[in-house]
């Protein structure tokens, strides 16, 4: 069984661009959450999807940054007109449902020129 | 709202030697408490959990004891070796606050031979 997938591995925009981030959860995973990782720091939540459904974007920023996670294909995050501080290691989690265990990806780590 | 504080880091130790990391909570209600070890270049992987109060979390010579009255989960391995060189992260999960995780800062650990 496969396990959470993130592509790309590395991923380097200059500023202005815009950066897309995919994560394929794990086979029967319907729960995804996004999660960003700034240089030396923790892991901060940004978002939790479900099949076409926004459940919770309560720690994502309110400018530039948009997630979706459609019936059919990976989950995306968006990244749109990036800036320097944007540069960080972007974990996507999966789990079959609400409550139970979250399972990482390798994640993709953005640099901003 | 919740949160998690872990000590700082980086702890070194030699092989073999006992690795304590203190980590203590808050929290509304009674999460469920997690530990993930993070190696170099790598995502998250989940070392252990508990559900509820005086649960045990073990796994690959680490342990952690779900403390209510204390809200603390300390994670402890009596006997380290080089290969656990990583960063390890506490983490709670709310149920007030639906699945997400709430993570500390992390604490690297390093271990000589």
């Amino acid at each position: 069984n496969a396990g959470v997938m993130q592509n790309p591995r590395h991923l380097v925009r200059r500023r202005g661009q815009e950066a897309r981030l995919r994560c394929s959860p794990m086979k029967g995973h319907s729960h995804v959450y996004w999660y960003r990782q700034l240089p030396e720091e923790g892991l901060k939540f940004m978002v939790y999807l479900q099949k076409e459904n926004i459940i919770d974007e309560s720690g994502m920023p309110k400018e530039r940054f948009s997630a979706e996670f459609p019936k059919e294909g990976p989950s995306i995050l968006r990244i749109q007109q990036v800036v320097r501080g944007d540069s960080a290691a972007y974990f996507c989690a999966s789990s079959p449902a609400s409550q139970e265990t979250q399972y990482f990806g390798p994640g993709t780590r953005l640099l901003v020129l | 709202g919740d949160s998690v504080t872990q000590m700082e880091g980086p702890v070194t130790l030699s092989e073999e030697a006992f690795l304590t990391i203190n980590c203590t909570y808050t929290a509304t209600g009674y999460p469920s408490l997690f530990w993930y070890v993070q190696y170099p270049g790598e995502g998250l992987q989940l070392l252990l959990k508990a559900t509820k109060a005086d649960d045990k979390g073990s796994n690959k010579g680490f342990e952690a004891t779900y403390r209510k009255e204390t809200t603390s989960f300390h994670l402890e391995k009596g006997s380290v070796q080089v290969s656990d060189s990583a960063v390890y992260f506490c983490a709670l999960s709310g149920k007030a606050a639906g699945n997400k995780l709430t993570f500390g800062g992390g604490t690297r650990v390093l271990v000589k031979p």
